[in-house]
């Protein structure tokens, strides 16, 4: 059965501080890792990571992918308020499995 | 990118009644739609694959018979939720296949009274 674990489930910092999520995960047919931001409703699209080692970024976020240690990082440097969300980390072929998401909060 | 629209955005319906629920590609011709269903504090769990033109495949433990999918055109695919109950109150998010991701719908919220 395919599987994703989001650490830590959730985390609480102050504006401006850097911040880490991780996923790992276990399936059996690879071809991409996605990451999702979902404030109220349906997730919007971060990032999709196929290769290992190859660093995305956009603005303060950034992402990458260990294909042999089966795991993915996002980080968000100089946080901000509206960065408050959960964090959802998805992998698969066609058909995604999610990781049960990092509720992240951030304290003005 | 693809757009998605979903239709309606919240609805209330009664126990025993029937809810269709609507997921549109805009601006993309999908031959593949999903429907998920993310119930409160826990993440997106995909229900079934629709298929333009042919049967949705439904993930283990959904009911096909309860979720009906109907995928009849490269734009719009339908599920229709039968004889709805309490615990299927949720938030139920389609999304569209491109080549290279899926894109999502606003998702629409259930509440079976």
């Amino acid at each position: 059965e395919d599987k994703v674990v989001q650490s830590p489930l959730s985390l609480v910092v102050h504006e401006g501080d850097t911040v880490t999520l991780n996923c790992s995960y276990e399936v059996t047919n690879f071809r991409s890792l996605l990451w999702y931001k979902q404030e109220k409703k349906a997730p919007t699209f971060l990032f999709m990571l196929t290769s290992s080692g190859i660093e995305k970024k956009s603005g303060r976020l950034s992402s990458i992918l260990d294909k042999k240690e089966l795991f993915s990082i996002l980080n968000i440097t100089a946080t901000q308020t509206g960065d408050s969300a959960i964090y959802l980390c998805a992998v698969g072929n066609e058909k995604l499995t999610f990781g049960t998401g990092t509720r992240l909060t951030i304290i003005p | 990118g693809a757009v998605v629209s979903q239709h309606p955005s919240r609805v209330i319906c009664k126990s025993g009644t029937s809810v269709k629920i609507e997921c549109r590609s805009l601006d993309f011709q999908a031959t593949t739609m999903f429907w998920y269903r993310q119930f409160p504090k826990q993440s997106l769990m995909l229900m079934a694959t629709s298929n333009e033109g042919s049967k949705a495949t439904y993930e283990q433990g959904v009911e096909k018979d309860k979720f009906l999918i109907n995928h009849a055109s490269l734009t719009l695919s339908t599920l229709t939720v039968t004889s709805a109950h309490p615990e299927d109150s949720s938030f139920y998010i389609c999304s569209v296949q491109t080549l290279r991701e899926q894109y999502f719908g606003p998702g629409t919220r259930l509440t079976v009274t």
